[in-house]
């Protein structure tokens, strides 16, 4: 499996400000997810972060909202935007590691934990 | 139809026995099935996956899966007080991994 760091670990911010997440892997992996954890309720996908170009979002979720970098194959950003209350939630960094084989398996980070008041 | 049903919890067994979790999907184009484990406050955990008709065993778990009926699951034996968790299916469709519901496990002492 991969290390992987997000930052920040939590956070409470103001409505209407921005926060940009940012997940670091110790190796290099073909694929990365951001999935919201809002309370009480199970992993909703955001978005595929793809490599050198546009994330693919899900339904639901916007560029606007929550724009998404990938500038290499071990790093990766997520801003979510104009923040209201509604987008306190656990967001979480998941890769699938570079193995040779396509598993399909995800390994995911800590979670960062906003609050937003 | 959600597109991934897992039977709600929470699911409490005295410790020793066996806990069994179910899920059902509705892509039929899924292939690969994974199982994490989510323990309070924490990420998910991948504790088994599984891509062929079948059962699959790993220690006290084993995955049951029939892609013809759309059903996966988890057995858990002799279930330890420190298998207390929520369980989460997800199944992969498209290249990206759809979580359930997740069901809450509580093993008694």
């Amino acid at each position: 499996s991969a290390v992987i760091s997000q930052k920040p670990s939590r956070d409470i911010c103001q409505r209407g400000t921005s926060l940009t997440i940012q997940c670091q892997v110790d190796s290099q992996v073909t694929m990365m997810f951001w999935y919201r954890q809002q309370p009480g309720q199970s992993l909703t996908l955001i978005a595929t972060a793809n490599q050198g170009s546009e994330a693919t979002y899900e339904s639901g979720f916007v560029i606007d909202k929550f724009p998404i970098s990938r500038p290499n194959l071990t790093f990766s950003t997520l801003t979510v935007s104009n923040m209201s209350p509604e987008d306190s939630s656990i967001y979480l960094c998941s890769v699938e590691p570079l193995t040779g084989t396509n598993t399909g398996e995800l390994f995911f980070g800590e979670g960062s934990r906003l609050t937003v008041l | 139809q959600k597109e991934v049903e897992q039977n709600s919890g929470p699911l409490s067994v005295p410790e020793g026995a066996i806990a069994s979790l179910n899920c059902t999907y509705s892509d039929r184009g899924s292939q690969s099935f994974f199982w994490y484990r989510q323990y309070s406050g924490k990420s998910p955990e991948l504790i088994m996956s599984i891509y062929s008709n079948g059962d699959k065993e790993d220690g006290r778990f084993t995955a049951q899966l029939n892609k013809a009926s759309q059903y996966v699951s988890l057995l858990i034996r002799d279930s330890q007080p420190s298998d207390s968790a929520t369980y989460l299916c997800a199944p992969q469709g498209g290249g990206k991994l759809i979580f359930g519901q997740g069901t809450e496990l509580s093993v008694k002492p």
